[in-house]
């Protein structure tokens, strides 16, 4: 398996409350990404990074910033957490060489209250 | 990037040939098809992808039309273990090019 850590897995905050997830890889792989997913749908794609502070926005990047000050972290910031953003958050990295996989972390459920 | 349609769910039986299809019938000539799946609550995990040519791995197989506007997602010999949702997603050649997912299909494999 890739060697790629979301943390924490599971977490209950309050809203209204700042949440950070990280994502941790030791692949050394360039490009980054972040997804939630909701019941009914697939992966929704939040924000990525293809480098060292390059990140960009995804589809659903309302609510969320992003960080990458190195290249094996990215993190995601909820600056003000709601209920809406109750989800399970999944990272995903890849160099994308010769089109090959990408590789996903196992994912953080977050609950806001 | 091209969307693609695949029926919300099937099943089969255990030790049969699951065949999942997909079309992508914008599919432009650039654009690889790659397969996903998902099982339970765990991260997508990559099965397969090709551009044009049938491709098989250890996990299955995958045929694509010639016209390139659909494809077929084989699993030889189903176990209780794939039952998983299994997205089928086109996705443009080059490095900055995302994976957009949709809905899949459930596969259930049945005893």
């Amino acid at each position: 398996d890739a060697g790629i850590t979301q943390s924490p897995r599971h977490k209950v905050t309050e809203t209204g409350t700042p949440v950070t997830l990280r994502c941790h890889q030791t692949e050394n792989h360039r490009y980054m990404y972040w997804y939630r997913q909701d019941p009914g749908h697939g992966l929704r794609l939040i924000h990525y990074s293809y480098g060292v502070k390059d990140t960009d926005k995804g589809e659903v990047s309302d609510g969320y910033s992003v960080s990458r000050s190195k290249t094996e972290d990215f993190l995601l910031t909820l600056e003000s957490a709601t209920s809406s953003q109750t989800s399970v958050y999944f990272c995903a990295i890849s160099d994308w060489k010769e089109n090959t996989e990408a590789f996903f972390g196992q994912g953080t459920r977050l609950t806001v209250v | 990037d091209a969307k693609t349609t695949q029926p919300p769910s099937m099943d089969c039986a255990e030790g049969r040939a699951a065949n999942l299809p997909c079309n992508h019938s914008t599919i432009s000539g650039n654009e690889y098809v790659y397969w996903y799946r998902q099982i339970h609550s765990q991260g997508p995990q990559y099965i397969i992808h090709g551009l044009k040519n049938n491709e098989t791995n250890e996990m299955a197989s995958l045929i694509i039309t010639e016209d390139r506007k659909s494809s077929t997602l084989i699993l030889p010999h189903a176990t209780l273990r794939d039952t998983a949702v299994y997205y089928c997603i086109v996705r443009v050649s080059g490095a900055n090019s995302k994976l957009t997912f949709g809905k899949g299909i459930t596969l259930s494999v049945r005893p």
